[in-house]
């Protein structure tokens, strides 16, 4: 099975601009759930995804956004970018609920100049 | 609220000696606990997880963790530590609640192997 990937893996930005991510979980799963990586705040999630709905939300501003689509591939996207929204996204999929085991993918790294 | 803590930013030891990881979670029951490892430039893999039964996990790579409801703690050791064993740990704790789940991650802890 392939596993998560996530593209772009590198990305340059400057402040004011938008980025959208994108994730393609494991075949079959459906659940997709997006963190946060940096080195100040280390792993904070942002929201989880199942089935096209967001059923959970981590504390975030609205400039954070998602949507998951039919065939459970996942979109987030930054709006007016800031230089602490500089971080290693990551996404990780799975079959639906807290206690199955979230696969990640090697995450996207934005910097935002 | 659910929340962990890693005791520790940084751990060193030396390649053969007991590797011991510490854990500290705040949960409703029942806490649902895991074992992530990062490698550099890549992203998690889990290493073990508690959801219900035996108290004593096994995961990969020889590590275990037991889970002690007393002392809210959910440590992780590894009898023998090999150098491939750098890398990033974190300890997360899931919450299932309002239909969906989120998962709560320590800080970290980086583990060093000295040959």
């Amino acid at each position: 099975k392939a596993g998560v990937t996530q593209t772009p893996r590198y990305l340059i930005k400057t402040r004011g601009q938008q980025v959208t991510l994108s994730c393609s979980p494991i075949s079959g799963h459906r659940s997709v759930s997006w963190y946060q990586q940096t080195p100040g705040q280390g792993l904070q999630f942002l929201f989880e995804y199942f089935s096209e709905t967001q059923r959970n939300k981590g504390n975030f501003p609205g400039r954070f956004s998602g949507r998951q689509f039919s065939n459970s591939r996942s979109e987030m996207n930054v709006s007016t970018l800031e230089l602490g929204d500089s971080a290693l996204y990551l996404c990780a999929s799975g079959y639906a609920g807290p206690t199955e085991t979230q696969y990640f993918g090697p995450g996207t790294r934005l910097l935002v100049l | 609220a659910q929340s962990v803590t890693q005791l520790g930013s940084h751990v060193s030891v030396s390649e053969g000696a007991l590797v011991l990881l510490r854990c500290n979670y705040s949960s409703s029951v029942p806490p649902y606990l895991f074992w992530y490892v990062q490698y550099p430039n890549q992203g998690l893999q889990l290493l073990l997880k508690y959801t219900t039964g035996a108290t004593l996990v096994k995961g990969i790579n020889g590590f275990e963790a037991e889970f002690k409801k007393s002392e809210t703690s959910f440590h992780l050791t590894k009898p023998s530590a090999h150098m491939s064993d750098a890398a990033e740990y974190f300890c997360a704790v899931s919450d299932s609640g309002t239909g969906g789940f989120k998962t709560i991650f320590g800080a970290g802890t980086r583990l060093f192997v000295k040959a």
